[in-house]
């Protein structure tokens, strides 16, 4: 039972337009919502996160944008660079045996821009 | 500026081997991870320690054992391993609970690649 979907395994675009990765939940307790970015032979990197009582976050080129309704978050990626091109993984923030908050994980979308 | 190490990066094992895989963060961080990566599985949390002197199971904890050695130091132990457990595994530690209103990130390791043949 996947609560956090990642549709698109791969996703190839030209540098300097705009990168746009989907990522769908099920669970409606889900209070945060992270991205995280991993180059090959290394640990996934914090990115971005969006509060569930948020619609938008944006850092830089990177913005997130959460539609609770529809249970659909995405990572817009603007001017998309060569750089930008690793798996990104999207991860959902609940409450976790009452202690601890856990983080659960899509599998991820493997970014391309060319050049 | 080492964040959080993981040894070893690399390790072969015979089924039925055991071994331990260690993890250390410089960053005072109260809670840590492990998760493994499997292809089309993205990660999935094998054990935690959300503060020094304690562990709990995640999703995926049959086959390991943890210890949370200090507040420093998280391994993860494979007792007799298994050809399903070929996998990478990731250490992440965070200030906090992962993923709170306190927006505390995980932050990982580089990972150890794992081959049970």
């Amino acid at each position: 039972d996947q609560q956090v979907k990642q549709n698109s395994p791969s996703l190839s675009v030209q540098e300097g337009r705009i990168s746009i990765l989907n990522c769908d939940y099920t669970n409606s307790m889900f209070d945060y919502f992270l991205w995280y970015k991993k180059y090959p032979a290394e640990g996934p990197t914090f990115l971005i996160s969006i509060s569930s009582i948020k619609d938008k976050n944006e850092d830089g080129r990177f913005t997130v944008f959460l539609n609770k309704s529809a249970k659909h978050l995405s990572l817009h990626i603007v001017p998309s660079q060569p750089g930008d091109s690793a798996v990104y993984f999207c991860a959902a923030s609940v409450r976790y045996g009452g202690a601890t908050n856990k983080l659960i994980f899509g599998t991820g979308t493997l970014l391309a821009v060319q050049p | 500026n080492a964040g959080v190490t993981q040894t070893p990066k690399f390790q072969v094992l015979k089924t039925g081997q055991s071994m331990t895989l260690q993890c250390a963060q410089d960053m005072n961080h109260n809670s840590m991870y492990w998760y493994r990566q499997d292809p089309g599985m993205g990660l999935r949390l094998i054990y935690y320690s959300a503060s020094e002197g304690t562990t709990d199971k995640g999703e995926v904890p049959n086959g390991y054992n943890v210890s949370r050695l200090n507040k420093r130091e998280f391994s993860l132990r494979l007792e007799s391993a298994a050809p399903s457990q070929t996998s990478v595994y990731f250490c992440a530690s965070s200030e906090f609970g992962a993923g709170t209103s306190y927006n505390s990130p995980l932050h990982f390791g580089n990972g150890t690649r794992l081959t049970v043949t």
